[in-house]
């Protein structure tokens, strides 16, 4: 199947610092992807919706200032975690659809401290 | 927007015995709804899906059902075996790859040797 590279699967920053989370689509283009934030032991919540060439759209209830989201290319799209707190500790994970699948990326697991 | 229930969030069976994971959709433009399989701190698997011109579909021991009348799908393990230990997500979405997927809260599988 399609690979989708999420890059870095571990960051540790301080409080107040942003970081940044590559999304690539190793092996094919996409035009969309997305990003999902899943807590421990729950599910997979989407955050928002990675158009390329223009605005991601946000789902209710994330603020699109705090995550940052740029789709400059077919391959790669970035979410940024602004000023980042301790609650925004969470793993991230985006995907990437090739046909009738939705790949995933192996996930980042962000720790705030 | 699209609401995706799953029952139950535990399920705990010995092995050779079957799993049944229930779920429902809430959103009638929905049509593809895939299952994942997610180890823990790895990404989700897909393991099956089906689409909402069919039915019934089985992969050797998994059967996914869909009853898109009363907007609901199931995932069947027959012959379950310790390695099939893992959470399993339902999910929904109104097409492929390119379409937003809405996950249901996870099914947290033990299959006991």
């Amino acid at each position: 199947g399609a690979v989708v590279s999420q890059h870095p699967s571990r960051v540790i920053c301080k409080s107040g610092t942003s970081v940044k989370i590559e999304c690539r689509s190793l092996d094919f283009q996409a035009t969309t992807m997305f990003w999902y934030r899943q807590f421990p032991k729950k599910s997979l919540m989407l955050m928002a919706t990675s158009n390329e060439g223009s605005k991601a759209t946000y789902e209710q209830g994330v603020e699109k200032d705090k995550f940052l989201i740029n789709h400059a290319s077919l391959t790669l799209s970035t979410l940024t975690v602004t000023s980042a707190h301790p609650e925004d500790s969470s793993f991230y994970i985006c995907s990437a659809g090739q046909g009738h699948e939705a790949f995933f990326g192996q996930g980042t697991r962000l720790t705030v401290v | 927007g699209e609401n995706v229930e799953q029952h139950p969030s535990t399920l705990s069976v010995q092995e050779g015995d079957s799993a049944v994971i229930k779920c429902t959709y809430s959103d009638s433009a929905s049509n593809y709804f895939p299952w994942y399989k997610q180890e823990l701190g790895k990404r989700p698997q897909l393991i099956i899906d089906i689409r909402s011109n069919v039915g019934e579909k089985k992969d050797q021991r998994i059967a996914v059902t869909l009853n898109k009348t009363a907007k609901h799908f199931s995932l069947h393990i027959t012959e379950t075996q310790p390695e099939d230990s893992a959470v399993y997500f339902c999910a929904a979405s109104e097409g492929t790859g390119g379409f937003k997927t809405i996950f249901g809260a996870g099914t947290r599988l033990f299959v006991k040797a």
